[in-house]
């Protein structure tokens, strides 16, 4: 597609439950990025992406949350053992360069966890 | 680590009237962007600004560069209803993450 696809685009999940979460970057964009939106704040960082460098994890809040990414395209996030509070928007993005700061959101999955 | 310091949190603003927010930050930046995030969706660049002192707009809306690569800020002219959303600012280090400020949220009486 043109844009960044994310998917699901809604997921509702019991407490304890592990959740993947799926990015498909524009083709082409060498870096993906994960933020975390929690209802009515910005946007926190979770980890990037670049090429085959090693990510830059130094956001992710805790070690149930991990993300990879495959062939250097699709990533998938995933939050182990989930708690209420990882209940939030997590969108994804995409860039052409590491230089470019122009990076492209997908419309974001929304995780609720009850 | 780095922090963007983005000012106002919200504003009210009446129909047609001019609309400005900043970000401030004690680190210098490579670039500056304002990105709006209309609800339910994912957040779309506005402007985008790589140059100390550089002046770009786009339409309706400004951005500025600071001087000192600390700080930018955004107008917004003769504002219409749909500029209704939520503004952020965000600033890159060379080769490093982007960083996000908390966010402007733009309500406007008509």
């Amino acid at each position: 597609g043109a844009g960044v696809s994310q998917s699901p685009s809604n997921k509702v999940t019991e407490k304890g439950k592990d959740v993947e979460l799926r990015c498909d970057p524009i083709s082409g964009h060498t870096a993906l990025y994960w933020y975390r939106q929690s209802l009515g704040q910005g946007l926190e960082f979770l980890i990037y992406f670049q090429g085959n460098s090693a990510p830059d994890k130094s956001g992710l809040p805790s070690d149930r949350f991990s993300a990879e990414r495959t062939g250097g395209s699709v990533s998938t996030l995933t939050i182990q053992r989930t708690q209420q509070e990882d209940s939030a928007v997590y969108l994804c993005a995409s860039s052409l360069a590491p230089s470019d700061g122009e990076l492209f959101f997908g419309e974001g999955s929304r995780l609720t966890v009850l | 680590g780095q922090q963007l310091n983005q000012s106002p949190q919200s504003m009210f603003i009446q129909e047609g009237e001019d609309v400005s927010m900043n970000c401030t930050s004690s680190s210098i930046f490579n670039t500056w962007l304002w990105y709006k995030q209309d609800p339910g969706e994912g957040p779309v660049l506005l402007i985008a600004l790589y140059k100390a002192g550089e002046l770009t707009s786009n339409g309706r809306l400004t951005a500025q560069f600071g001087i000192t690569r600390k700080d930018s800020f955004l107008n917004i002219s003769a504002s219409i209803p749909s500029d209704v959303g939520i503004y952020f600012c965000a600033g890159r280090q060379y080769g490093n993450k982007l960083v996000f400020g908390a966010g402007t949220i733009l309500r406007v009486k008509s």
